[in-house]
C-alpha cells in the first residue's frame, strides 16, 4: 500500500463547477497535510496547508481534514481554465519528511 | 529575489555518462531535498542535507550521489550505475525551524538518456 494515494485522474469538471481532489494516506502519526499545484513541466507551489481535523479556506480552495478516515481533500469552487494542473498531495510522515501522492490531473474546460 | 537556482534546465546523457545537476539557493536554509518525478507521477526523495557536510539517502539513492560542502549548493551527480535516469529532478529547500513542511522548489531539470 502507497503511503499516499490518489486518483491519476484526469478529472474533468466544466468552469465554474466545483472540483473536489481527494487524498487517502496511511501513517495514522500524520499531522501535517498540504496540497501542492504543478502546471505542465514546472515545479509543485504550495497552495494549501492544514494541521487540524475540519474545513480550512483560502480563496476559492478548501482543505478539508480526516485524520479518524485518513483522508484529506480539497475544493476548488469557481473553477478556472487556468485552475488545470496536476494537484499533488503530501504528508509529512513520522520521520518529519514530506510523501508526495501520485497527483490528480485537473481539467477544467470552458 | 531569494530563491533557489538550478541549472541545466535540459540536459541529455549518453548511456555510461556521469552528469552533475546544479542547485543553489540564497534562501539561506538549512535543508536542502532532491526529488525525482516520472511522467504522471509525484515526486521521490533522492536525497536530502541538514546540515553542512552531511546528508542522508532518501528512498531511491541508488545510482546517484550528493555533496554538501556550502550551506548555499547541493549538488546532485547521477552515475552510470542508475539504470533508468530520464527523469524531472527537482531541487527543493526548508528552513529547519519549519522541518520538511514548507519547501521551496527550484524550476527542474529535465535529463534525458540517449
Amino acid at each position: 500500500q502507497k503511503e499516499v494515494e490518489q486518483n491519476s485522474g484526469p478529472l474533468s469538471v466544466p468552469e465554474g463547477a466545483i472540483a473536489s481532489l481527494n487524498c487517502t494516506y496511511s501513517d495514522r502519526g500524520s499531522q501535517s497535510f498540504f496540497w501542492y499545484r504543478q502546471y505542465s513541466g514546472k515545479s509543485p507551489e504550495l497552495i494549501m496547508s492544514i494541521y487540524s481535523n475540519g474545513d480550512k479556506e483560502d480563496g476559492r480552495f478548501t482543505a478539508q481534514l480526516n485524520k479518524a478516515s485518513q483522508y484529506v481533500s480539497l475544493l476548488i469552487r469557481d473553477s478556472q481554465p487556468s485552475d488545470s494542473a496536476t494537484y499533488l498531495c503530501a504528508v509529512v510522515n513520522a520521520g518529519n519528511m514530506l510523501t508526495f501522492g501520485g497527483g490528480t490531473r485537473l481539467m477544467v474546460k470552458p | 529575489d531569494g530563491g533557489i537556482t538550478q541549472s541545466p534546465k535540459y540536459l541529455f546523457r549518453k548511456e555510461g555518462q556521469n552528469v552533475t545537476l546544479s542547485c543553489e539557493q540564497n534562501l539561506n536554509h538549512d535543508a536542502m531535498y532532491w526529488y525525482r518525478q516520472d511522467p504522471g507521477q509525484g515526486l521521490r526523495l533522492i536525497y536530502y542535507s541538514q546540515i553542512v557536510n552531511d546528508f542522508q539517502k532518501g528512498d531511491i539513492a541508488e545510482g546517484y550521489s550528493v555533496s554538501r560542502e556550502k550551506k548555499e549548493s547541493f549538488p546532485l551527480t547521477v552515475t552510470s550505475a542508475q539504470k533508468n535516469p530520464t527523469a524531472f529532478y527537482l531541487c527543493a529547500s526548508s528552513t529547519t525551524s519549519s522541518g520538511a513542511n514548507v519547501l521551496t522548489f527550484g524550476a527542474g531539470s529535465r535529463l534525458t538518456v540517449l
